[in-house]
């Protein structure tokens, strides 16, 4: 059974704390990204990896950062959490350059900020 | 920012009622477009991952169409039934980086 695992389901840190959100995948897969949902807004890409060390930016990466350092680890990490980056955040993951580009979700984090 | 965009935001039909919904996503430089079912309190799970221009792809009541020219796809869901409640997600795969760039989702309510 494939997986993709985040590593908690409710998160409440305080304003100005450094917050890390780390998911883990057991499928090999090169490429990793983090989303965060909030209401009427559908999936926002915050950072995409394709492979170990290498990240791009998303749409809205402001305040974020991430590490790849190992293949099946992702980690978004929020220097100074704020109240506005209290959110759902999903992370996913995907093989490249295959027919089958299907992504795998975790389960979400929801971070509150206070 | 890639635009990607569904319609409508969100649905109410009655049981039996068929529907659909519409994804716009850039013409150029396409690998694939991506379905995704996202019921409350899971995660998001993979109906169609479509990539070849004129595609029909179907799973049970729920099937889609995609036009990679014009930059649009379509799911239809024949018979809706309450179980059929969810958001609906699709995602625009381009073939530079890989990148998966999701709209803003259909939510659809099928009351019984």
């Amino acid at each position: 059974d494939v997986k993709v695992t985040q590593s908690s389901r409710y998160l409440v840190k305080r304003t100005g704390e450094k917050v890390f959100l780390e998911c883990v995948q057991d499928m090999d897969h090169e490429n990793m990204f983090w989303y965060r949902q909030d209401p009427g807004l559908g999936l926002r890409l915050i950072y995409f990896s394709y492979d170990v060390k290498m990240k791009e930016k998303g749409d809205i990466p402001e305040g974020y950062s991430v590490s790849r350092e190992k293949k099946e680890r992702f980690s978004l990490i929020l220097e100074s959490a704020s109240t506005n980056q209290t959110s759902m955040y999903l992370c996913a993951s995907n093989t490249q350059g295959a027919l089958n580009t299907e992504a795998f979700f975790g389960q979400g984090t929801r971070l509150t900020v206070v | 920012i890639l635009n990607v965009e569904q319609s409508p935001q969100s649905l109410h039909v009655q049981e039996g009622d068929s529907t659909n919904f519409t994804c716009s996503f850039p013409s150029s430089n396409f690998y694939a477009l991506h379905w995704y079912r996202w019921e409350t309190a899971k995660s998001p799970e993979a109906l169609f991952v479509m990539t070849l221009n004129g595609d029909e792809k179907k799973k049970g009541r729920i099937s889609a169409t995609l036009n990679t020219k014009e930059g649009y796809s379509y799911l239809y869901i024949k018979g809706s039934q309450p179980e059929d409640s969810a958001t609906y997600l699709c995602a625009f795969m381009g073939n530079a980086g890989n990148m998966l760039t999701f709209g803003g989702g259909t939510r659809l309510m099928v009351k019984p």
